[in-house]
């Protein structure tokens, strides 16, 4: 199966917009979602279909995809968003992969 | 509320085997794909198999095929992983999860709290 590339890390002034990229063949051709995780936690869905947030996810994250790119923005960041966050492509050759991860800091 | 609970993970030496189960409640479990995720010490998320909403489907990593076999018992709202083989590389939390849609798929929504499977002599 295909592998998502993300950067390792990603730092972000409170209040700023963090954008986080995830980079695969014909990814755009794909369903991507975007997952939270904090540290000695479960992960959380917070983007699901390319650009949907599920109930109760706050409306500064948000997602796009096209090309070769999935992005996750996280607008107006606060300290609690400071987490990894993964990305994920499912499509029905390769069924479902996980991008490399990204940790976000806030500071 | 939707809550998936793992269970079976363990010590186990290499070449042992292991059943995970997850057990599933609030949800219509019949209705929805299941998935097993895993995650090594300090690593990222990796996919290791998913299976559909009548058992009669599956898929699997590659690293997963030929070892591990994912299965489910709809009428007891559980998702199973039975692991062969096992080798050390192996050793990882390993999360249960479900997707709240079939087509197109959107995600896994809810997720359990992880079993540790270790691998070791």
């Amino acid at each position: 199966s295909s592998g998502l590339t993300q950067p390792p890390s990603v730092s972000v002034s409170p209040g700023q917009t963090a954008t986080i990229t995830c980079s695969g063949d014909k990814l755009g051709d794909k369903y991507a979602c975007w997952y939270q995780q904090k540290p000695g936690r479960s992960p959380v869905l917070v983007i699901y279909q390319d650009d949907k947030r599920p109930s109760g996810i706050p409306e500064r994250f948000s997602g796009s995809n096209s090309g070769n790119t999935a992005t996750l923005t996280i607008s107006g960041a606060q300290a609690v968003d400071e987490a990894d966050y993964y990305c994920q492509a499912w499509d029905r050759s390769s069924e479902w992969v996980f991008g490399t991860g990204t940790k976000v800091t806030v500071l | 509320e939707v809550q998936l609970v793992e269970s079976g993970g363990g010590l186990v030496q290499p070449g042992g085997s292991l059943r995970l189960s997850c057990a599933a409640s609030g949800v219509t479990f019949s209705n929805y794909w299941m998935h097993w995720v895993r995650q090594a010490p300090g690593k990222g998320l990796v996919w290791v198999s998913r299976i559909n909403s009548d058992g009669t489907g599956a898929s699997y990593a590659d690293s997963a095929k030929g070892r591990l076999t994912i299965s489910r018992d709809n009428g007891k709202n559980m998702v199973y992983l039975q692991m062969s083989s096992l080798r050390a590389e192996d050793t990882a939390v390993y999360y249960c999860a479900i997707d709240l849609a079939v087509s197109p798929p959107r995600g896994l929504d809810y997720w359990g709290h992880g079993t540790l499977v270790t691998v070791s002599s």
